[in-house]
């Protein structure tokens, strides 16, 4: 069955410091893994897309990272800001009819003075 | 620049009524989804859509149906509603051709409780 598994569940940070969210999954056949950001009450937004071929991509101060081999991403965040508290949810694509999306459950990240 | 529009944006719906959610998106993209999410879980796919006229169901089974007459349509109907509808409800869109997928922009979400 394909899976996505996120940790941790959730995170406490204070503002200007670093972290870094983990995604494990068993999709198969892969296509691509994509961070979405999911504000309280909105619907995600995109931070990253990474096919088979890449390893890392950067947006601002996100930066996510993949290893196709364990099927483990990472998505980093620099000098945390206030407006960075939100859910982040690792979604992989699989080959198939259609590209389908497997949603983990994401990763609640607050952040605090 | 409208992207993915929903509505509405909240309802309350008594046990056995019927409705529909609107989805409604402007940038052409061949694929649509409706997803649900309930607290603490992933999202779930509902229906989707590879082109006008084609639908196919997800891995949320009975309760809903769509349409997709038009590229730009994918209303998504609750027929006779159940408390196990209770969620939060996305429209997604994306364009895909080949190996190439771009990325899935998602609607403001409607919140649905049914009492």
């Amino acid at each position: 069955k394909n899976q996505v598994e996120q940790s941790p569940q959730s995170l406490i940070i204070l503002e200007g410091k670093n972290c870094t969210l983990q995604c494990n999954y068993t999709v198969s056949p892969f296509s691509n893994l994509r961070w979405y950001k999911q504000d309280t009450g909105r619907g995600p937004v995109s931070l990253t897309i990474m096919t088979f071929s890449e390893n890392t991509k950067s947006n601002g101060r996100y930066t996510a990272t993949l290893d196709a081999d364990t099927k483990q991403s990472s998505l980093h965040i620099t000098a945390s800001q206030l407006s960075d508290s939100a859910s982040y949810i690792c979604v992989v694509s699989y080959t198939g009819t259609a590209s389908k999306l497997t949603f983990g459950t994401g990763t609640r990240l607050q952040v605090t003075l | 620049n409208a992207g993915v529009t929903q509505t509405p944006k909240f309802r309350i719906l008594k046990i056995g009524q019927s409705m529909t959610l609107q989805c409604t998106q402007d940038m052409n993209h061949n694929y649509m989804y409706w997803y649900r999410q309930d607290p603490g879980m992933g999202l779930k796919l509902i229906y989707y859509s590879v082109g006008a006229g084609i639908t196919d169901k997800g891995e949320v089974l009975n309760g809903y149906n769509v349409s997709r007459s038009t590229t730009e349509d994918f209303p998504l109907r609750l027929e006779l509603a159940a408390p196990s509808q209770t969620s939060v409800y996305f429209c997604a869109s994306s364009y895909s051709r080949g190996r190439k997928d771009t990325e899935a922009f998602f609607g403001q979400g409607t919140r649905l409780t049914v009492v």
